[in-house]
């Protein structure tokens, strides 16, 4: 069976903080991994993608950890603009898109 | 920047009337989606399209759905007899190869079926 599995919180976080969520993914044969924000009643929009030597955008860092399946996601000076749903999706082995029913995140004043 | 566009935004619907949704996606890409989400579930795939033709679909993608691409911009997802559990946000995505997790998202089409 094909899963992604995401803590769906919600993480309340301070403004400020430092917040890491990760997602565990089932098939050991996928090839691609990214994350995804979702604002509420949004549509989801491309966060970023999860290379295997890991990468850093700003103030997001993500990294893939294959031998343990997994992948992380790691905001740095949190801010308020930061609340919203975070989606984990991995391309498996047959190029599908499986999407995490992602993790709340509520950044606090 | 450019986007993909959806229409209507909003659309409420008696049980068992047919729906079509209206789909732009980005002009060079050249793979297209349809997704749903429940309010308050997760994003579930419905059917991805490359070369006029269904690539792929998953078992939602009953009978009762179908799309097409009529003209070489729009993109439809038509349910044929609407039911009650159809109510969902409906979202178009593209991307420019089949291979990529980088999917573009409209917007959003929200159906209501009474």
């Amino acid at each position: 069976r094909k899963e992604v599995e995401q803590d769906p919180g919600p993480f309340n976080v301070p403004e400020g903080a430092t917040v890491a969520f990760n997602c565990t993914y089932s098939n050991s044969a996928s090839q691609s991994f990214f994350w995804y924000r979702q604002d509420c009643r949004k549509e989801p929009k491309l966060l970023m993608s999860v290379y295997s030597s890991g990468n850093e955008d700003g103030r997001f860092t993500a990294q893939l950890n294959r031998a343990s399946q997994y992948i992380s996601l790691l905001i740095r000076d949190s801010k308020l603009s930061d609340s919203a749903t975070y989606l984990c999706v991995v391309n498996d082995s047959n190029y599908q898109l499986i999407w995490g029913a992602g993790t709340k995140l509520i950044i606090k004043p | 920047e450019p986007e993909v566009t959806q229409t209507p935004s909003h659309q409420v619907t008696q049980m068992g009337q047919e729906v079509i949704l209206r789909c732009v996606p980005i002009s060079n890409h050249l793979y297209f989606y349809w997704y749903r989400q429940i309010l308050g579930q997760k994003v579930e795939f419905l059917v991805s399209f490359y070369n006029n033709e269904i690539s792929e679909k998953s078992e939602i993608f009953d009978d009762q759905f179908s799309v097409e691409r009529p003209d070489g911009s729009n993109f439809t997802l038509k349910i044929r007899s609407t039911k009650l559990e159809d109510s969902a946000m409906y979202f178009c995505a593209s991307s420019v190869g089949g291979w990529t997790g980088e999917l573009f998202f409209g917007e959003g089409s929200r159906l209501t079926v009474l």
